[in-house]
């Protein structure tokens, strides 16, 4: 069964920084992986997808990579912003089908 | 417009009565999905179909039931609601035939039970 954990579960950084957040997945044999956003009390806005075939996506100030045979994603974020607070959730998908879950890493920047 | 709608998008309901959830998406999508969420925790698949006349288990289908009554939606129920069913509830497309199988999310359902 695939698990899927993200570190650090909370981050607070000031304006600015550059940071990221990571996503361990227990079994490698994936069909591709999503980078989501929830904001409080909202929907999933989908970030990024990394097929299994690549190692990495980028969109603006967001970074992701795929390291398959490791069972990790990262999610770098450019000189973050106080918008950028959110919950950042990484799910894979192993068979086109359903997708598994992180917990999710909880973002705060400060103005 | 929203291409996956939920409805509604808040309910309290009461210990033993029965809920229904309806989702309705404009992509054109074969593929639909039922998720929970509970507070500080990932999402949990509940059930999802492939089309009309396919439904599947997921990961923690039992208190629930789902009914796919045409291509665009997908009915969520929870037949006697418990208390611990209390969560935000989402729905979720997909298309077979494309390379990356991307997930596209409704708003959310919170349902709480009293």
């Amino acid at each position: 069964k695939q698990e899927v954990t993200q570190i650090p579960a909370a981050l607070s950084v000031p304006e600015g920084e550059n940071l990221v957040l990571n996503c361990s997945f227990t079994d490698s044999a994936i069909y591709n992986l999503q980078w989501f956003r929830q904001d409080p009390g909202k929907g999933l806005t989908s970030l990024l997808l990394i097929q299994s075939s690549q190692r990495e996506q980028t969109s603006g100030r967001l970074n992701a990579s795929l390291d398959k045979s490791s069972g990790r994603s990262t999610l770098y974020i450019a000189a973050s912003q106080p918008g950028d607070s959110a919950t950042y959730l990484c799910a894979v998908n192993n068979a086109g089908n359903m997708l598994t879950f992180g917990g999710g890493t909880r973002l705060m920047v400060k103005p | 417009d929203a291409d996956v709608t939920q409805t509604p998008r808040n309910r309290i309901t009461k210990t033993g009565k029965r809920i229904m959830l309806e989702c309705s998406q404009t992509k054109g999508h074969d593929r639909m999905y039922w998720y929970r969420q509970d507070p500080g925790l990932g999402l949990r698949l509940i059930y999802y179909s492939f089309d009309v006349k396919d439904i599947n288990k997921g990961e923690i289908s039992d208190g629930y039931s789902v009914s796919r009554q045409a291509q665009a939606k997908f009915s969520l129920s929870l037949e006697s609601a418990i208390p611990n069913q209390t969560a935000l509830y989402f729905c979720a497309t997909s298309a077979p035939g494309t390379a990356a199988y991307e997930q596209y999310f409704g708003p959310g359902t919170r349902l709480t039970v009293t």
